[in-house]
């Protein structure tokens, strides 16, 4: 079965400071695929990465970098120098490549709080 | 136009009574999902749906129905809505062929109240 964890909960900082979501995943496929979501207060779900379970390069975009280490099963995701904009519910997600076991298995989200 | 649309968006209805949320694509995707969303508890997958003749219950498929009308359609119903259906509801596709395989397109979700 896959399990995804995030454990923080909720977090708040002061604008302009970096923050980093954790995310810690169970699989027993080899092959699989992790991603991330945004949910800000409006409600919708805005995709923001996808990650191959071979693929173990950071990555950066703008202001976001995702740290994915196999060895310890984590995704992590950094915001730096955040910005009232970035306030949101995010969502660490991970599915299987095989088919037929390609649902996503959600965790429960970590609300993080910007203030100005 | 969005590729993912839901209706309604949002909804107030009483215990007992029937409900259809409908999710239509314009992506082309073979695959559709229903999730329901519940305040921390991330998103749960209801019913799944791999092409038109094809339906899986997912984690929480009690008290839920499908309909994979045609492949750009896929409803949910409530045959007789409880109190604790009470949630923000959310449809998906996927394409099982393209480079994005995988990927899961979420629409706007449905705002359901069950009083």
């Amino acid at each position: 079965a896959q399990k995804v964890t995030q454990a923080q909960t909720e977090i708040s900082v002061v604008e302009k400071e970096d923050v980093t979501l954790d995310c810690v995943y169970e699989t027993r496929d080899t092959t699989y695929y992790l991603f991330w979501y945004k949910q800000p207060p409006s409600g919708e779900l805005v995709f923001l990465i996808r990650r191959n379970s071979f693929d173990e390069q950071n990555e950066i975009s703008g202001r976001y970098s995702w740290n994915f280490q196999k060895s310890t099963s984590s995704f992590n995701f950094t915001i730096t120098a955040s910005q009232v904009v970035d306030s949101a519910v995010y969502f660490c997600a991970l599915s299987g490549s095989n088919f037929g076991n390609e649902k996503l298995t959600f965790g429960t989200g970590t609300r993080l709080t910007i203030i100005p | 136009d969005a590729d993912v649309t839901q209706t309604p968006r949002n909804r107030i209805t009483k215990t007992g009574k029937r409900i259809m949320l409908e999710c239509s694509q314009t992506k082309g995707h073979d695959r559709m999902y229903w999730y329901r969303q519940d305040p921390g508890l991330g998103l749960q997958l209801i019913y799944y749906s791999f092409d038109v003749k094809d339906i899986n219950k997912g984690e929480i498929s009690d008290g839920y129905s499908v309909s994979r009308q045609a492949q750009a359609k896929f409803s949910l119903s409530l045959e007789s809505a409880i109190p604790n259906q009470t949630a923000l509801y959310f449809c998906a596709t996927s394409d099982s062929t393209g480079t994005l395989y995988n990927e899961q397109f979420f629409g706007p979700g449905t705002r359901l109240t069950v009083l």
